[in-house]
């Protein structure tokens, strides 16, 4: 069974400032996502990662993806305001029925302060 | 992008009624669809997976008798909560799996907040 953990679960940031969520995922994934969701909103999609070494990059975001150390990470530069939302990632799998699914990290709520 | 669309996107109901959410895929066709729930200040719990022209699978611990799920076709999945709780209040997400050339990725309704009284 996937189990998916983020950390940090809160993240209190200057404008300005970088920093990294860290997903780790704890059996083979098929792929690793990764969601934005704003209050009272669903998800929206950010990253999909497909193989080790993955990068990808969309403004402010950067994501990438280790297999072999079952590590994903979420880079943010220089952050502003707008990018305050909670992030999640989640790993793709196949369940013992056959379908796939995705199984969710908990979530790291991000705040950029002036 | 591709667009999965929920309704109604809110709704209020009395202990003991029966709610029905829909979720479509606006521009392509869905084999799968998945309903997840999300408790307040919680991550997405996946119920159950909905594969069109076949019953549904489960998660362990999700009432299938309680929480009826329709996917009459490639674009229309359907959940059925029963007999309503307040404990049953909550926000569920549907979404939609789309293949489209190497990988694939789950595109998200955007959510129905159920409040039962």
């Amino acid at each position: 069974e996937l189990k998916v953990e983020q950390n940090p679960l809160f993240l209190s940031m200057q404008e300005g400032k970088n920093y990294t969520i860290y997903c780790n995922y704890s059996t083979t994934s098929d792929r690793l996502y990764w969601y934005r969701q704003d209050p009272g909103k669903s998800l929206e999609s950010l990253f999909v990662l497909l193989s080790n070494g993955a990068v990808k990059q969309e403004g402010r975001l950067m994501a990438s993806l280790d297999t072999k150390a079952r590590l994903s990470t979420l880079h943010i530069t220089a952050a502003v305001h707008d990018l305050s939302a909670t992030y999640f990632c989640a790993g793709g799998s196949y369940s013992g029925a056959g379908s796939y699914q995705l199984t969710f990290g908990k979530g790291t709520k991000l705040s950029v302060i002036p | 992008g591709a667009v999965v669309s929920q309704h109604p996107s809110r709704v209020i109901c009395k202990s003991g009624t029966s709610v029905k959410i829909e979720c479509r895929s606006l521009d392509f066709q869905a084999t799968t669809m998945f309903w997840y729930r999300q408790f307040p200040k919680q991550s997405l719990m996946l119920m159950a997976t909905s594969n069109e022209g076949s019953k549904a699978t489960y998660e362990q611990g999700v009432e299938k008798d309680k929480f009826l799920i329709n996917h009459a076709s490639l674009t229309l999945s359907t959940l059925t909560v029963t007999s309503a709780h307040p404990e049953d209040s909550s926000f569920y997400i549907c979404s939609a799996r789309r293949l489209a050339g190497v990988g694939d990725t789950q595109y998200f309704g955007p959510g129905t907040r159920l409040t039962v009284l």
